[in-house]
């Protein structure tokens, strides 16, 4: 079974630009994570979704960012506009719905923001 | 919520040593997890291990849920084992999973 699907696996833009980063859970999971990795503030959860609703997104630093889930298997994290500060390793994850669920990591986008 | 502390936060063998890796929590958790992030970036999964002891190999893990802590057992550590160790919990009332600062392991051949 594949794992969870990041794309791109890097970005670099220019500040301004739009970022959309894209996410496929792994099937059958019902809870999707979107973290931030920096040097300076480890990683840190932005926002999840039980059965395609977001639950919690208080970890998401301003109004630039916002994510989607559409459906089951897709979700976006969309920065607009990107500025240098956003800088930073963004991981998507996934688990089946309750406190059971063990949580499985994509393989990151590097995010670069000129 | 819950804080979690990993000691030490860094840590040098030769290859062959053996280590132990810690992760308290400031309250109880019912859903605990370690992971090895490799030079890179990516995040694996080694154990989920709410309470009690698994083994996969060279590696072992043990939870004491009651005294809230969970301890990462490495023996005869290998080149292939240096990265960043972290351990996260996710308390009884939230889904969401609440990381350590990590332990940064280097071995050397």
């Amino acid at each position: 079974d594949a794992g969870v699907i990041q794309s791109p696996r890097h970005e670099v833009t220019e500040m301004g630009q739009e970022v959309t980063l894209r996410c496929k859970p792994i099937s059958g999971h019902n809870s999707l994570f979107w973290y931030r990795q920096t040097m300076m503030r480890g990683l840190e959860l932005l926002i999840y979704f039980n059965n395609n609703v977001p639950i919690d997104d208080s970890g998401m630093p301003e109004d630039r960012f916002s994510a989607k889930m559409p459906n089951a298997s897709f979700s976006t994290l969309k920065i607009q506009p990107s500025e240098p500060r956003d800088s930073a390793v963004y991981f998507c994850a996934s688990s089946t719905l309750g406190a059971g669920g063990e949580q499985y990591f994509g393989p990151g986008t590097r995010l670069t923001v000129t | 919520g819950i804080q979690v502390e990993q000691s030490p936060p860094d840590l040098i063998l030769q290859e062959g040593a053996n280590s132990t890796l810690r992760c308290n929590f400031s309250d109880s958790v019912n859903n605990l997890q370690w992971f090895h992030q490799n030079p890179w970036g990516q995040l694996i999964n080694l154990f989920y291990i709410p309470s009690g002891t698994k083994q996969n190999g060279r590696l072992s893990a043990t939870t004491v849920a009651t005294e809230r802590y969970s301890l990462l057992y490495i023996s005869s550590s290998q080149t292939t084992d240096s990265g960043v160790y972290f351990c996260a919990g996710r308390s009884y009332n939230t889904d969401k999973l609440i990381f350590g600062t990590g332990t940064r392991l280097q071995v050397f051949p």
